[in-house]
């Protein structure tokens, strides 16, 4: 069974133009996470899917930051316009439950120059 | 407010020794799920264990074990007899458990570096 996949692994954008991230889910896995690690610091919970509605966005940092999940599959997390502290690794997590574990992709690297 | 610490940043150890990585956390929640999770060099975050907050039982998988003591609030991993493979940033996490509340907050990592 494959994992959760991300893409692009890494994108490096000047200052002000715009991004966006992909992440695939396990096959079947209806929660869908976004995650955010800024260098040095935690890796902090951006917002939350249930199929294809949002059930927790308190995580997002602003209105710079838009993720969409039509149909409830694959979800994007574009930023517009990105500015340097939006720079960090951007993960992406699926589990089938709530309550289930969540797995984890490999992340997109973001570089903001 | 949930929290995690994980006080230490960086460890170093020689392969074959033993080592501890600390977690203590904080939280409101009666019920609630803990987690290792480990970051090797290719990046993904790979899922080690998820202990359920009324589950005290020591865990032990191969050269890894768990303590988890709800007295002390910690949830702490120790490795057995490492080996250079174990070289990773590994953190720990918490969510609540029972709600649809389930997002992770997790610790800053700690970097483990087995020399041979």
């Amino acid at each position: 069974e494959a994992g959760v996949t991300q893409f692009p692994s890494h994108s490096v954008i000047e200052k002000g133009q715009t991004v966006t991230l992909r992440c695939d889910p396990i096959s079947g896995h209806d929660n869908l996470y976004w995650y955010r690690r800024v260098m040095g610091k935690e890796i902090k919970f951006l917002l939350h899917f249930v199929k294809e509605s949002k059930q927790d966005e308190s995580g997002m940092p602003n209105n710079r930051f838009l993720a969409e999940r039509t149909g409830g599959t694959y979800s994007t997390l574009k930023v517009q316009p990105a500015e340097l502290e939006d720079s960090g690794v951007y993960f992406c997590a699926s589990s089938q439950d709530p309550r289930d574990t969540q797995y984890f992709g490999p992340g997109t690297r973001l570089t903001v120059l | 407010a949930q929290k995690v610490t994980q006080a230490q940043t960086e460890i170093s150890v020689v392969e074959k020794e033993d080592v501890t990585l600390d977690c203590v956390y904080e939280t409101r929640d009666t019920t609630y799920y803990l987690f290792w999770y480990k970051q090797p060099p290719s990046g993904e975050l790979v899922f080690l264990i998820r202990r359920n907050s009324f589950d005290e039982q020591n865990e032990i998988s191969g050269r890894y074990s768990w303590n988890f003591q709800k007295s002390t609030s910690s949830f702490n991993f120790t490795i057995t007899a490492s080996q250079v493979v174990d070289s990773a940033v590994y953190f720990c996490a918490l969510s609540e458990a029972g709600g649809a509340n389930s997002k992770l907050t997790f610790g800053k990592g700690i970097t483990l570096s087995v020399r041979p």
